[in-house]
């Protein structure tokens, strides 16, 4: 148990469907992440929101929407995806002090996609 | 184009026996991180290194950071089955973190 927690755990939606995908963090940290983990491909940085601002968006598809209402949550919403989005989604979490992003990131168990 | 190389892919060895793994890369990072993954749960760090030549020791992994930040290695003396996993490793530029591929390790009893 890392004090992330991700919901659901697997998702299988059609190229129609619109969905969200929801982080919830119980560590008191100010940064959050999603990223996205492909068989065969690295991690992929998706978005990073510091102090509920997003700060980096790493050519991210529009079909991907993030949203961060507060420091302990944060949602992936996704509508007319493509099989090849079919993945494992993982949320983390880290400190962020003074402005700098601390290397220790916590992660979620992460949400099995699969897109029909 | 894959700024973290970590070889080797996959590696299967008996209980007892020493290992080490690599990451590479032609880029510098302030920090690298080790994480492990395990089947249906999200990666668990291990150590994080931030100055170049650094050591870290973990019970029976080692860990070193290149003296340039470019590299770093994990070694596992006398592997259990219980350390068999996803090793992933992390170089942080700025606000990303760019992970190496993995070692996928097997130990078997």
């Amino acid at each position: 148990e890392t004090g992330v927690t991700q919901t659901p755990r697997h998702l299988v939606m059609g190229m129609t469907n619109k969905k969200s995908l929801k982080c919830e963090q119980h560590l008191g940290h100010n940064a959050m992440y999603w990223y996205k983990q492909s068989a065969k491909k690295p991690l992929e940085l998706m978005f990073v929101y510091s102090l509920e601002e997003r700060v980096e968006n790493n050519s991210v598809p529009s079909r991907f929407s993030p949203e961060c209402p507060n420091s302990s949550h944060l949602f992936l919403h996704l509508h007319t995806l493509q099989p090849e989005d079919s993945a494992l989604y993982l949320c983390a979490s880290s400190q962020d002090t003074s402005g700098r992003v601390v290397e220790t990131q916590y992660f979620g168990p992460g949400t099995r996609l699969l897109v029909l | 184009t894959q700024l973290l190389e970590q070889s080797p892919q996959f590696l299967s060895i008996q209980e007892g026996e020493n290992l080490t793994v690599y990451c590479n890369s032609s880029s510098v990072f302030s920090s690298l991180q080790w994480y492990r993954q395990e089947p249906g749960e999200g990666p668990v760090l291990l150590v994080t290194v931030v100055t170049g030549g650094e050591v870290k020791k973990l019970k029976r992994l080692t860990f070193q950071f290149g003296d340039a930040r470019k590299d770093s290695s994990l070694h596992i003396t006398a592997a259990q089955p219980g350390d068999t996993g996803l090793y992933l490793c992390a170089g942080r530029q700025g606000f990303s973190f760019i992970f190496g591929k993995g070692t996928r390790l097997l130990v078997k009893p």
